[in-house]
């Protein structure tokens, strides 16, 4: 199993509600990361989870809540999100540790957000 | 310091020509450059990637060609095909003191037409 799978492909929400994205790998890679994406713009870091742990946290707003509970699913969760908030929301994992020169990091297909 | 400028920002290509984009970058402690290559409404998928100690590297019909003393890189498309139609993002990292952070070019919105 060589993919980064994501759910659900697509969401919407209101601004007062909660919910959750999620990303799961088998390659056993050891580091996970959240990105966020506008159109027609390159990927933005939002997180890095290293075995299992938060290792950075690119200022995210806390209306956005990472959780990795073990090695192969990273969730993100959602509250209380703002309109601009609409992206494509982006997982990918890193056989290596991300602190190593070599970083190849393979993304998944992405969770089109929409906030009303 | 830390940006990555790419272009051009779109490109279209004939049918079996030659599709060039090309990324510059300032940061000498950058040493691993991937591109990633992204269909509309899917993930970026990684393309072929090249490190510093190397000048050339080549997969099917994409080339990397890497310039140290310029700090610039380029993809090369050989015999491009309307499949080749995406946006293709270049991309830079140092791994051991930003946490493997990739630092992204702006994307170049490649057409080729048949």
């Amino acid at each position: 199993d060589t993919e980064v799978t994501q759910t659900p492909k697509h969401l919407v929400m209101g601004m007062t509600n909660k919910k959750s994205l999620k990303c799961e790998q088998h390659m056993g890679h050891r580091a996970m990361y959240w990105y966020k994406q506008k159109a027609k713009k390159p990927p933005e870091l939002m997180f890095v989870y290293s075995y299992e742990k938060l290792s950075i946290n690119e200022s995210v707003p806390s209306r956005f809540s990472p959780e990795c509970p073990n090695s192969s699913l990273l969730n993100l969760h959602l509250h209380a999100l703002q309109p601009e908030d609409s992206a494509l929301y982006l997982c990918a994992s890193s056989q290596e540790d991300p602190w190593s020169s070599y970083n190849e990091q393979f993304f998944g297909p992405g969770t089109r957000l929409t906030v009303l | 310091q830390q940006q990555v400028k790419q272009s051009p920002q779109s490109l279209i290509v004939q049918k079996g020509g030659i599709s060039i984009i090309n990324c510059a970058y300032e940061n000498t402690a950058f040493d691993y450059f991937p591109w990633y290559q992204q269909f509309p409404g899917k993930g970026p998928a990684l393309l072929i990637a090249i490190r510093p100690d190397v000048s050339e590297k080549k997969e099917g019909r994409f080339t990397i060609s890497f310039n140290k003393s310029a700090k610039q890189f380029s993809l090369h498309i050989m015999d491009s095909q309307p499949g080749d139609s995406a946006t293709y993002f270049c991309a830079a990292s140092r791994g051991y003191n930003q946490g493997g952070k990739l630092i992204f070019g702006q994307g170049t919105e490649l057409s080729v037409k048949p």
